[in-house]
């Protein structure tokens, strides 16, 4: 069965750094998502993107982070300058479609997280 | 915007126990999923069950789209169905989803 796949499994580094977090998401998917987990709470929904653009991102999608599709198979969120705050595990999704009609709308397939630590 | 409830929180149990886990949602939703956290933190989807009810070996789910709830049942619990449960909607045009605080089930031996 196909999956999203996520590298690396833990990132650590020093706060100030950039990161880029990657993921391979399902080969015929479109819509990409990333999310984030803070230990001990609960999964927080990052930006999805569609076609090359941002379709929705979040308050906590600020301007130290990015994402880019740079070739035909890889999803990828940069953290420029990464605080310590950032630490969490982040979660990258993708979809075959979702046209947002009630009852259209596909199942979000969730990698297996990286987790980031900041020092 | 919508509001994800879950209870109870924690829940601690026998192995071979039953347990019923509830989600709670403020707004109609496109779409609902359970998800188990392994211990491992690793995200596993369980159902994409935004209504009726389905099953799964000894999991099952139900969704009442109208009145805004789904069940996760979990029957003969294992110890390896410890970690937490995640209910997770999505609701708006753009496809984000929302995530209930989740369930925390410890199975003791």
């Amino acid at each position: 069965e196909p999956e999203v796949t996520q590298t690396p499994s833990h990132q650590v580094t020093q706060m100030g750094q950039e990161v880029i977090l990657r993921c391979v998401p399902i080969s015929n998917h479109l819509y990409f998502y990333w999310y984030r987990q803070i230990l001990g709470q609960k999964v927080e929904f990052l930006v999805s993107f569609y076609n090359n653009e941002i379709s929705e991102k979040s308050e906590i999608f600020d301007d130290q982070f990015s994402v880019e599709r740079p070739d035909g198979s890889n999803f990828t969120l940069k953290i420029r300058s990464t605080k310590l705050e950032d630490s969490a595990m982040y979660f990258c999704a993708s979809s075959e479609v979702s046209l947002g009609i009630a009852g259209s709308t596909d199942t979000q397939y969730f990698g297996p997280g990286t987790r980031l630590t900041v020092l | 915007g919508i509001q994800v409830e879950q209870s109870p929180p924690d829940l601690i149990l026998q192995e071979g126990a039953n347990s019923t886990l509830r989600c709670n949602f403020s707004d109609s939703v496109n779409n609902l999923q359970w998800f188990h956290q392994n211990p491992w933190g690793q995200l596993i989807n369980l159902f994409y069950i935004p209504s009726g009810t389905k099953q799964n070996g000894r999991l099952s789910a139900t969704t009442v789209a109208t009145e805004r709830y789904s069940l996760l049942y979990i029957s003969s619990s294992q110890t390896t169905d410890s970690g937490v449960y995640f209910c997770a909607v999505e609701y708006s045009s753009a496809s984000k989803i929302i995530f209930g605080s989740g369930t925390r089930l410890s199975i003791r031996p």
